[in-house]
């Protein structure tokens, strides 16, 4: 069974860091491309990050440019994300999605709170 | 503002149809395969279709996606309960170089 279980989100003061993880089960993670997608309370989906299956592709959202970092581990069928520089608007509950630009299967999630 | 625009919500009755409207550009849907989405409040959201009018399999055929031009709709016919849920629509927008979704419709079945 295809699983993407995310961790690491939790309270954090605006300007603080936070790294969330995917851990990948049941597909050969090295072969897909992965996303992170938010839901802020009250919001529509937004997409965050991508990243192709060997790294060589990297692309972000504007909103996150410059503050955010997606990476993965293949070795250990992970995806990450750093996310330093937090504001109030990062507040969200923060998927992983397998795919490339269509997302077959997401995750559960992790909430990211940031707030003082 | 979302990328792409769909209506904040619809209603039918059960057993009826609806149709949810997606409306985009020839950045994003007029070059690009469209997917939908379904999302339940406190779930994973699940891909209903892809590539415009594939359903990945366990999807019923109730559920049914068409593409014309910068726009594509979302079909769900004879409505139960359990479709209420928040549907998008997503695809690649090729100016920037990012996935992008639309706002996102309420459905109720009345």
């Amino acid at each position: 069974e295809v699983q993407l279980v995310e961790s690491g989100g939790g309270l954090v003061k605006p300007g603080g860091s936070l790294r969330l993880s995917c851990a990948a089960s049941g597909f050969t993670f090295s072969s897909y491309s992965m996303n992170w997608v938010r839901q802020a309370p009250g919001k529509g989906l937004e997409w965050v990050s991508s990243i192709s299956s060997s790294s060589s592709y990297i692309y972000y959202a504007d909103s996150v440019k410059g503050r955010f970092t997606i990476s993965r581990d293949n070795a250990k069928n992970s995806l990450y994300l750093q996310m330093n520089s937090l504001r109030a608007e990062d507040t969200a509950v923060y998927y992983c999605a397998r795919g490339q630009q269509q997302l077959v299967t997401w995750g559960q999630g992790t909430l990211v709170t940031v707030s003082s | 503002q979302s990328v792409l625009t769909q209506p904040p919500s619809v209603s039918a009755a059960p057993g009826q149809k609806v149709t949810i409207s997606c409306s985009g550009s020839t950045s994003n849907i007029g070059n690009n395969y469209v997917s939908w989405y379904q999302h339940l409040p406190g779930t994973a959201p699940k891909l209903l279709i892809y590539d415009n009018d594939k359903r990945p399999s366990g999807i019923p055929d109730r559920f049914s996606g068409s593409k014309s031009g910068t726009s594509a709709t979302l079909d769900i016919t004879g409505l139960q309960t359990a479709d209420e849920a928040d549907y998008y629509c997503g695809t690649w927008d090729t100016s920037l170089s990012g996935v992008v979704f639309g706002g996102g419709t309420k459905l109720t079945v009345l």
